[in-house]
C-alpha cells in the first residue's frame, strides 16, 4: 500500500502464519535491493538482498522475490513470530546514482504486527 | 557486517543551539553516510562523508545547515546547525562495507524546543 504520511501501512498477522511485504521501486536502473527491519527506537537492521540479475533468494525463515518487469520486490517471512513485529524497509540502489557504488532510496515502510 | 555507535542516543535541545552526533565503526569503511527519520516516516539521505574531502550532500540539505567531518575510515561527525523544531528527527549514521550491504547505526533521537 501507499503511505500517507504518518500513517504506515500495516499487516497484522497471526503468529505462525506466513507474511508478504509488499514494495514498488521506482528506478528501472536499480540494480541492487535490501529489506530492512526496524525495531521501535532501533536503527534499520539489514536482513537480506538482492541483485537484479535474480528474481529470488531465500535466508533464514525469509524470502525476497524480485519482479523486474513491473519493479516489484516483496519480502516474505515464514512461521511470523512476535518477534518479528516490527516496521520493513525495502530500498534499492541505482548503479547511475551518484557515488562509486550509488546511494540507498528506501520505500515508504510497511508495519507488521503479529498477533499471539 | 560492522559495529556502529552513536553518540549521543537521544537529545534536547533548544532552538538555535547546534548539536554534534558522532559515529565510530569498529572497522575501516570507505563510505559513510548520514540519513534523517522524521517521527513515522522512512529514511532519507542528507549526504555521504568522505575521508579527506568534503561531503557530498543531497538535494534539500546545504554544508551550512549540516555539517560533517569524515577525519578518518572509522569515524564521521554530523552537526545539526542552528535548529528549529521541525529538526527534530532521528539521526541515522550508516556504512557501506564495500560488499554491497549497508548497515546502519542505531540512531540518533533529536528533540528541538
Amino acid at each position: 500500500g501507499e503511505s500517507v504520511g504518518l500513517h504506515l501501512p500495516t499487516l497484522s498477522v497471526q503468529e505462525g502464519d506466513n507474511s508478504i511485504i509488499n514494495c514498488a521501486y521506482s528506478n528501472s536502473a536499480s540494480d541492487y535491493f535490501i529489506w530492512y527491519k526496524q525495531e521501535s527506537g532501533k536503527g534499520p537492521q539489514f536482513i537480506i538482498d538482492i541483485r537484479s540479475n535474480m528474481d529470488k533468494r531465500q535466508g533464514q525463515r525469509v524470502t525476497v522475490l524480485l519482479n523486474k518487469t513491473v519493479k516489484h520486490l516483496s519480502l516474505q517471512i515464514a512461521a511470523t513470530q512476535p518477534g518479528d513485529s516490527a516496521v520493513y524497509f525495502c530500498a534499492e540502489r541505482s548503479r547511475n546514482y551518484g557515488g562509486s557504488q550509488g546511494n540507498l532510496i528506501f520505500g515508504k515502510g510497511t508495519k507488521l504486527s503479529v498477533k499471539p | 557486517s560492522a559495529v556502529i555507535s552513536q553518540k549521543p542516543s537521544r537529545d534536547i535541545c533548544q532552538r538555535g543551539t547546534s548539536l554534534t552526533i558522532q559515529c565510530q565503526v569498529d572497522s575501516q569503511v570507505t563510505m559513510m553516510f548520514w540519513y534523517r527519520q522524521q517521527p513515522g516516516q522512512s529514511l532519507t539521505l542528507i549526504a555521504t562523508a568522505n575521508q579527506g574531502s568534503e561531503a557530498t550532500y543531497e538535494s534539500g540539505f546545504v554544508i551550512d545547515k549540516f555539517p560533517i567531518s569524515r577525519p578518518n575510515l572509522t569515524f564521521s561527525t554530523l552537526t545539526v546547525s542552528n535548529m528549529s523544531p521541525e529538526d527534530s528527527s532521528i539521526y541515522l549514521c550508516s556504512v557501506d562495507t564495500g560488499t554491497y550491504e549497508q548497515y546502519f547505526g542505531p540512531g540518533t533521537r533529536l528533540t528541538v524546543t
